[in-house]
């Protein structure tokens, strides 16, 4: 069966500053890989995917993500953080062809001043 | 493009009451989700449905629950009867399912519907 795991619940990183969210999945075989955010009160708004190609993936936003197979993992990074990507940050595998995600639990970013 | 669109947005009602969440799917969808996001068990899927039909019901959590898709544009989930634990953000998603080849079907999300049960 397929999982996630996000390790860090809650960040806090300065405006500006780099982030990267951790991300690591259990799947048998290679899985479909999505970020999503969510803003207060909203759904989930899709960031980027990764299915096949390139590992490094270019998103929304300016986000970006990388595809590690060795190492189960695909966390997502940012450069330079702005206020506004403030928000909940989840991270999902799904089965090739498949219709199912498997969330993980988020991770809550704070932007400080 | 309209979205999912969900209603009502926020709905506060008494243990042992009836209550009734509806979802409108993107058209020209064929599959759509329901979730359930708690603090506690994070975003859990409940059910989905694929051209109308229930495909995986096992995240619905007990008989209280039930969930039906009678036609392409409208689906409901039902919690009867509700109680405190049922208390929850319930989202539904949709996607269109292009099946073979290496695709793969980004969900939209919809806004959920914030529920209470006092």
């Amino acid at each position: 069966a397929q999982s996630v795991t996000q390790p860090d619940i809650h960040i806090t990183v300065s405006e500006g500053a780099s982030l990267e969210l951790r991300c690591n999945y259990s799947y048998g075989a290679t899985p479909y890989l999505f970020w999503y955010v969510q803003s207060p009160g909203q759904g989930l708004q899709l960031l980027l995917k990764y299915f096949s190609g390139d590992t490094l993936v270019q998103g929304i936003k300016g986000f970006e993500a990388e595809f590690k197979r060795s190492q189960s993992s695909f966390n997502l990074r940012k450069p330079s953080v702005h206020w506004s990507d403030a928000a909940e940050y989840f991270c999902a595998v799904g089965a090739v062809g498949g219709n199912k995600l498997v969330f993980g639990a988020g991770t809550i970013l704070r932007v400080k001043s | 493009d309209a979205g999912v669109i969900q209603s009502p947005r926020h709905e506060v009602t008494e243990m042992g009451q009836e209550v009734t969440l509806r979802c409108k799917p993107i058209s020209g969808h064929n599959s759509l989700f329901w979730y359930r996001q708690t603090m506690m068990r994070g975003l859990e899927l409940l059910i989905y449905f694929n051209n109308n039909v229930p495909i995986d019901d096992s995240g619905m959590p007990e008989d209280r629950f039930s969930a039906k898709m009678p036609n392409a544009s409208f689906s409901t989930l039902k919690i009867q009867p509700s109680e405190p634990r049922d208390s929850a953000v319930y989202f539904c998603a949709s996607s269109l399912d292009r099946r073979g080849g290496s695709s793969y079907n980004e969900q939209f999300f919809g806004p959920g519907t914030r529920l209470t049960v006092l």
